[in-house]
């Protein structure tokens, strides 16, 4: 059975403390995986797809990166507004979520 | 990216009574939308698949008589809340991709919260 587990659940961050979310996955035949950030009463936004293990993707203080079983969001240097739910997914002919990381950086 | 909107952004009702949320992707030919449901701090449920021109379809545990779902243009659905009762209140947000292919990105709208009374 395909599954997306992230952890941790929930991520408490200092301004300026680097860190990473992990995102596990279990498919066969991986074909694309997401990365979205979600804020409260808003949908998601969608930041990086990643298609084979070793790929890497950036966005500002966002970094995606992709292994056989794995995917890691590194963070660096997060600032506040960073302060989000963060959701991965995996395509198989719809996306399957997993329940998110939800992240809190404070000043 | 593209944009995807969703109307109303919030809607309260009253029981028995039914809504209609629209979703529209701005600046894309949407060849397939999907509709979730969230509740509080829980992830997103996939509800249905519409392509458009075809019937949706609809995942195990969804009542396709109460969530009607119409993907009429390439750049509109709707879902209609048939009957609507308080444990329907929640969190809709759709999605829209413009290919079938696993490398076509999918895009969400803001999310349409409904409260019913």
């Amino acid at each position: 059975e395909d599954q997306v587990t992230q952890s941790p659940e929930a991520l408490r961050l200092q301004e300026g403390e680097s860190s990473s979310l992990n995102c596990s996955y279990t498919v066969s035949g991986l074909r694309g995986l997401f990365w979205y950030r979600q804020d409260p009463g808003k949908g998601p936004e969608f930041l990086f797809t990643l298609y084979s293990a070793g790929e890497e993707k950036e966005k500002e203080r966002l970094k995606a990166t992709l292994t056989k079983k794995e995917s890691f969001l590194h963070i660096t240097a997060p600032k506040p507004e960073d302060s989000a739910t963060y959701l991965c997914a995996v395509w198989r002919g719809k996306l399957i979520f997993g329940q998110g990381t939800e992240l809190s950086v404070k000043p | 990216g593209a944009v995807v909107s969703q109307h109303p952004s919030w809607v309260i009702c009253k029981s028995g009574t039914s809504v209609k949320i629209e979703c529209r992707s701005l600046d894309f030919q949407a060849t397939t939308m999907f509709w979730y449901r969230q509740f509080p701090k829980q992830s997103l449920m996939l509800m249905a698949t519409s392509n458009e021109g075809s019937k949706a379809t609809y995942e195990q545990g969804v009542e396709k008589d109460k969530f009607l779902i119409n993907h009429a243009s390439l750049t509109l659905s709707t879902l209609t809340v048939t009957s609507a009762h308080p444990e329907d209140s929640s969190f809709y947000i759709c999605s829209a991709r413009s290919g079938q292919g696993s490398y076509n990105e999918q895009f969400f709208g803001p999310g349409t919260r409904l409260t019913v009374l």
